[in-house]
């Protein structure tokens, strides 16, 4: 069974302050991805990365960094958190090539106060 | 672009009935995918079932079957007799390409299907 793991299921942060979202897959899948998921927007690429140290911007990229420094880790981070940055996060992970399913993690609630 | 839409915000469906989902697209590529996939209230996505714009059978896993037409550009998610435990938040997604030719999906804005006994 593929997993994939985010650090946490809720987070709450300051405005201004750098987030840091961590997400592991275990299926050696070259592709990551980082989605947010708002109410009636659906999910929106963020980053995406197809290999270690690779990274493509999403549709959403502004405010948002990302890190991929081991295949199975795909780090998120916020460098100064604002508040419409408050959504959940959700991460996922594929096999390289064309139409393969993504495996997303359980999600991470962030908000920011 | 690509672009999905489900029109249907909430369904309702009683236990051991049939419910359809709406989904249509619009894509300009030749060759293109279809994803569905299920988000319970605990968060996770999970995938359902997946259609290739050339296959030719509409396909089916389980109880989850998906209408494929192409003409009209749509592909429905039907799931029949449906279970309290299909209880959840609905996704339609379609393969699109980024800027550098790497695949993505697009999804769409979601439907909410609740169960009744």
């Amino acid at each position: 069974d593929v997993k994939v793991t985010q650090s946490s299921r809720y987070l709450v942060k300051r405005t201004g302050e750098k987030v840091f979202l961590e997400c592991v897959q275990d299926m050696d899948h070259e592709n990551m991805f980082w989605y947010r998921q708002d109410p009636g927007l659906g999910l929106r690429l963020i980053y995406f990365s197809y290999d270690v140290k690779m990274k493509e911007k999403g549709d959403i990229p502004e405010g948002y960094s990302v890190s991929r420094e081991k295949k199975e880790r795909f780090s998120l981070i916020l460098e100064s958190a604002s508040t419409n940055q408050t959504s959940m996060y959700l991460c996922a992970s594929s096999w390289a090539g064309q139409n393969y399913e993504q495996y997303f993690g359980p999600g991470t609630r962030l908000t920011v106060t | 672009a690509q672009k999905i839409t489900q029109t249907q915000p909430g369904m309702f469906v009683q236990e051991k009935e049939a419910v359809t989902l709406d989904c249509t697209y619009d894509t300009s590529d030749q060759s293109y995918g279809l994803f569905w996939y299920k988000q319970p209230s605990s968060g996770e996505m999970i995938f359902l079932i997946y259609q290739g714009s050339y296959d030719e059978q509409n396909a089916t896993e389980g109880r989850y079957s998906l209408n494929f037409q192409k003409a009209r550009k749509s592909a429905n998610l039907v799931i029949s007799a449906s279970q309290l435990g299909d209880s959840a938040m609905y996704f339609c997604a379609l393969t699109g390409y980024m800027n550098t030719g790497f695949q993505k999906l697009v999804f769409g804005t979601g439907t909410r299907l609740l169960v009744s006994p």
